[in-house]
């Protein structure tokens, strides 16, 4: 079965600097789809970014980019510029044809001004 | 433009009591995806529907738990006898086609604590 590990339940980063979200998962599939959601106070998930596993090319979005490793099953997520509302729970998430989405625990992030 | 809709948001029961919680998806969509998220844990996947069919339970408990889509109207995630282990949140998804090749959008979710 698939799964995905997030494996620091907790970080914390200073206003403005880089920090990096870690994510692993395992599949024997070739295709498929790696999500990272963000889940602040209110409880909304919020979809930060997307990769699709036959895309080389790391997908960016704004402050928010991934380092995609495919052979390795890795995918962590790097905030640059943290700002205060940066401060949630981040899900790593992944989804093939034959599964539903399968969520990892979740890293909570703390921005410290 | 609304987005996907739940309610109510939140939601007490005692135990045995039913708990009915309600999800309308983002205009356009067919497609219904229900999640629960236990305390410091992540989603978990429950049910799959799209209009009048129940594509994918794999996710949900065999028993007190069900799930419709009607052809009008809200989907419903109904659990039946609560106990205190069901109080979780529970968040609805909906997409415009099948899986994520398409983007789930969440819900606010619906948090239901059993007394």
């Amino acid at each position: 079965a698939q799964t995905v590990t997030q494996s620091q339940p907790e970080m914390s980063v200073q206003e403005a600097e880089t920090v990096t979200l870690s994510c692993t998962y395992d599949t024997s599939e070739s295709d498929y789809y790696l999500f990272w959601y963000k889940q602040p106070p209110s409880r909304q998930m919020i979809l930060v970014i997307r990769q699709e596993a036959y895309k080389q090319q790391n997908a960016t979005e704004n402050r928010f980019s991934v380092n995609f490793q495919k052979a390795a099953k890795s995918f962590s997520l790097k905030i640059s510029d943290s700002q205060l509302g940066d401060a949630a729970m981040y899900f790593c998430a992944y989804y093939s044809g034959n599964t539903p989405l399968v969520f990892g625990k979740g890293t909570r992030l703390s921005v410290i001004a | 433009n609304a987005g996907v809709m739940q309610n109510p948001r939140h939601l007490v029961r005692r135990r045995g009591q039913e708990a009915r919680l309600r999800c309308s998806p983002m205009k356009g969509h067919s497609h219904v995806y229900w999640y629960r998220q236990l305390p410091e844990e992540g989603l978990k996947f429950m049910v799959y529907l799209q209009k009048e069919n129940i594509i994918d339970e794999s996710g949900m408990p065999k028993e007190r738990f069900s799930a419709e889509f009607p052809k009008e109207g809200p989907s419903i995630l109904r659990i039946q006898q609560v106990v205190r282990g069901d109080s979780a949140a529970y968040f609805c998804a909906s997409s415009p086609g099948p899986g994520s090749y398409n983007e789930q959008f969440f819900g606010p979710g619906t948090r239901l604590t059993v007394l």
